[in-house]
């Protein structure tokens, strides 16, 4: 079974710019999570999406959005970034629901903000 | 709130020896699951092992396992036999659910291991 894939797997942009990041979980997977990695922060989480609807949602400024489509892709979206936006930018996709249930990671993507 | 803390930024251990990396959580939550993950130099997080509020013996994985103490909340990962490839970042996680069946991990900050031939 293939496992969590994220594209790109790095990225540049300057400041102001936006960006779209996806996750394809894993087949049969509908619980689809993103997290935000800093040296600073540590791993953060950022929203979850189950079957197309975002059921939770960490603390982030609204410049931060994301949605799922109906084969559980997601896709996350950073609108006017800024240099504190740099970050590696994890998935993780489970089966949703059961708090027994394993949160498998993607590689991330590296997001670096000039 | 809920909170991990792993109080060993980093750790240190020969190869082939045994060592363990410390955890400990706190949650009002009676039900809850606890998880160490790898993370490698690459950035990918690896799940390694698994241990549940309700589950009476302590989880094992190959040369993991996870030494938990619900009293003292603490849920601690051995390493048996350390190889050189188990160099890396290990995080602690809590994974809660929230009203509407949400799911989140809350995170440690995280111990590096670096282990020495």
């Amino acid at each position: 079974k293939a496992g969590v894939t994220q594209t790109p797997r790095y990225l540049i942009k300057t400041r102001g710019q936006q960006v779209t990041l996806s996750c394809s979980p894993i087949s049969g997977h509908r619980s689809v999570s993103w997290y935000q990695q800093t040296p600073g922060q540590g791993l953060q989480f950022l929203f979850e999406y189950f079957s197309e609807t975002q059921r939770n949602k960490g603390n982030f400024p609204g410049r931060f959005s994301g949605r799922q489509f109906s084969n559980s892709r997601s896709e996350m979206n950073v609108s006017t970034l800024e240099l504190g936006d740099s970050a590696l930018y994890l998935c993780a996709s489970s089966l949703g629901g059961d708090i027994q249930e394993t949160q498998y990671f993607g590689p991330g993507t590296r997001l670096l903000v000039l | 709130a809920q909170k991990i803390t792993q109080t060993q930024p980093g750790m240190f251990v020969q190869e082939k020896e045994a060592v363990t990396l410390d955890c400990t959580y706190d949650t009002s939550d009676p039900s809850y699951g606890l998880f160490w993950y790898k993370q490698p130099s690459s950035g990918e997080m690896i799940f390694l092992i698994y241990q549940g509020s309700y589950d009476q013996q302590n989880a094992t994985e190959g040369r993991y396992s996870l030494n938990f103490q619900k009293a003292r909340k603490s849920a601690n990962l051995v390493i048996s036999a350390s190889q050189l490839g188990d160099s890396a970042m290990y995080f602690c996680a809590m994974r809660l659910l929230t009203q509407g069946g949400s799911e989140k991990l809350v995170f440690g900050k995280g111990t590096k291991l670096t282990v020495n031939p």
